[in-house]
């Protein structure tokens, strides 16, 4: 099983400003990386697929990057809809892995 | 629109049975690959089974290998998930989600999710 761990469980930052989010994978998962949003009561949300491409309908201010076991899920400009759960998935393997989730609260 | 409705999610005891489901609309149903993933109180997601569009392949967590069994019916648009030899820790919000067609293994699409509580 690739097990996904999520960094750092708590970020904490200011309306406007930059969030950085990592993910790695203990082992490679080439692209098969999603990113997903969730906030209180209400179901994941496809933020990020391949690692790097924006779902529909997402804000160009959500970005990923990374390839093999590092990734990062950056959110500029921050707005107060962003402060949420996000957690990582791979799909390399099955069974299908995700983080245990970076909570973004505000600063 | 697409959209994902799960129902089925009751309070049982340890050792009982339920089946979820998941009926879906707004889309090519018999065309895409579904999934189910709970999500345990306070918890993070954890993916439990897949199903093929067709029904040819399955896929299940170890932790509810020979309990849950997954399947669907095209003609009704419905993916279920039958769950067998509950125990406390199966005690979750159930979703089920749509395998997203541009995204590899990635879910594109989440019903509202439906709570299962296994408890004496």
């Amino acid at each position: 099983e690739i097990v996904m761990t999520q960094s750092p469980a708590t970020l904490s930052v200011s309306p406007g400003e930059r969030a950085t989010l990592s993910c790695r994978a203990s082992q490679s998962v080439s692209t098969n990386l999603a990113w997903y949003q969730q906030t209180a009561g209400r179901s994941p949300r496809l933020l990020i697929y391949g690692a790097s491409t924006r779902a529909t309908g997402i804000p160009a201010r959500f970005s990923g990057s990374g390839s093999g076991t590092e990734f990062t899920l950056t959110i500029t400009g921050l707005q107060s809809e962003d402060f949420a759960l996000y957690y990582c998935q791979q799909y390399t393997n099955w069974p299908l892995t995700f983080g245990q989730g970076t909570r973004l609260e505000i600063k | 629109e697409v959209q994902l409705v799960e129902s089925g999610g009751d309070l049982v005891q340890p050792g009982g049975s339920l089946r979820l489901s998941c009926t879906a609309s707004g889309f090519t149903f018999s065309s895409h690959a579904m999934r189910w993933v709970r999500q345990a109180p306070g918890k993070g997601l954890e993916w439990v089974s897949a199903i093929s569009g067709s029904s040819t392949t399955t896929y299940y967590a170890d932790s509810v290998k020979g309990r849950f069994t997954t399947s669907r019916d095209n003609s009704k648009n419905t993916v279920y998930l039958q769950m067998n030899s509950l125990r406390v820790e199966d005690t979750a919000v159930y979703y089920c989600a749509r395998k997203s067609p541009e995204g590899g293994g990635s879910h594109d699409y989440w019903g509202q999710g439906t709570l299962v509580t296994v408890s004496s």
